[in-house]
């Protein structure tokens, strides 16, 4: 498969509540990015990690690498309404090959 | 940040019909461009890359004759669909790297929705 694994497929949460999603992948990688989409429209940059980092924070967000692992989280903290939206891992290997992730579908409950 | 322009963002057109998509990136050079589709509540599937002055490199599945893709410069990349049908309908994207940022780091642009009728 060209994806790349997310999980899970969805989440529904409440507002105030943090979230986890998780990004897996197979091979060597340079770098790794988080997306976000609203339903219908483009996709919105979140962070990217490099692949000699372990850990990135942007406001309410936080993301972590295991390249051990090959995996990657992203963890939405106090989130909010606003928050509902999907989002997708990419990771770029030194080749310039970016794969997404089969995305997760988060829902925040007001 | 390097910022990715698609024009249109939006187009509707006939069933028979081409359409033309195009990509920018507005700041920067783009050392290769890629295009994406994505389909309703599905991730983004990698469609073609295509390089500045060479022809674009196609995924497996994906009809080079049916997706036209030029690069013409470091910052114009073009999709055509031809001959749409209505399978053809989809959120296309496109994405460049830049010429000074590191391998793998990727610009979006915002997308553009095709509904062909």
């Amino acid at each position: 498969s060209q994806q790349g694994e997310e999980d899970p497929q969805a989440l529904s949460i409440q507002e105030g509540e943090n979230a986890t999603m998780n990004c897996s992948y197979k091979t060597s990688i340079n770098n790794l990015q988080w997306y976000r989409q609203n339903s219908g429209r483009g996709l919105v940059h979140l962070i990217l990690i490099r692949s000699n980092e372990r850990e990135k924070h942007s406001g309410r967000l936080r993301v972590t690498l295991d390249t051990s692992k090959k995996s990657s989280s992203l963890l939405i903290t106090a989130s909010r309404a606003a928050d509902t939206a999907s989002y997708f891992c990419v990771y770029n290997t030194n080749a310039g090959k970016s794969t997404f992730g089969d995305g997760t579908t988060l829902t925040v409950k007001p | 940040g390097a910022v990715v322009s698609q024009h249109p963002s939006r187009v509707i057109c006939k069933s028979g019909t081409s359409v033309k998509i195009e990509c920018r990136s507005l700041d920067f050079q783009a050392t290769t461009m890629f295009w994406y589709r994505q389909f309703p509540k599905k991730s983004l599937m990698l469609m073609a890359t295509s390089n500045e002055g060479s022809k674009a490199t196609y995924e497996q599945g994906v009809e080079k004759d049916k997706f036209l893709i030029n690069h013409a410069s470091l910052t114009l990349s073009t999709l055509t669909v031809t001959s749409a049908h209505p399978e053809d309908s989809s959120f296309y994207i496109c994405s460049a790297t830049a010429r000074d940022r590191g391998p793998g780091e990727q610009y979006f642009g915002p997308g553009t929705r095709l509904t062909v009728t």
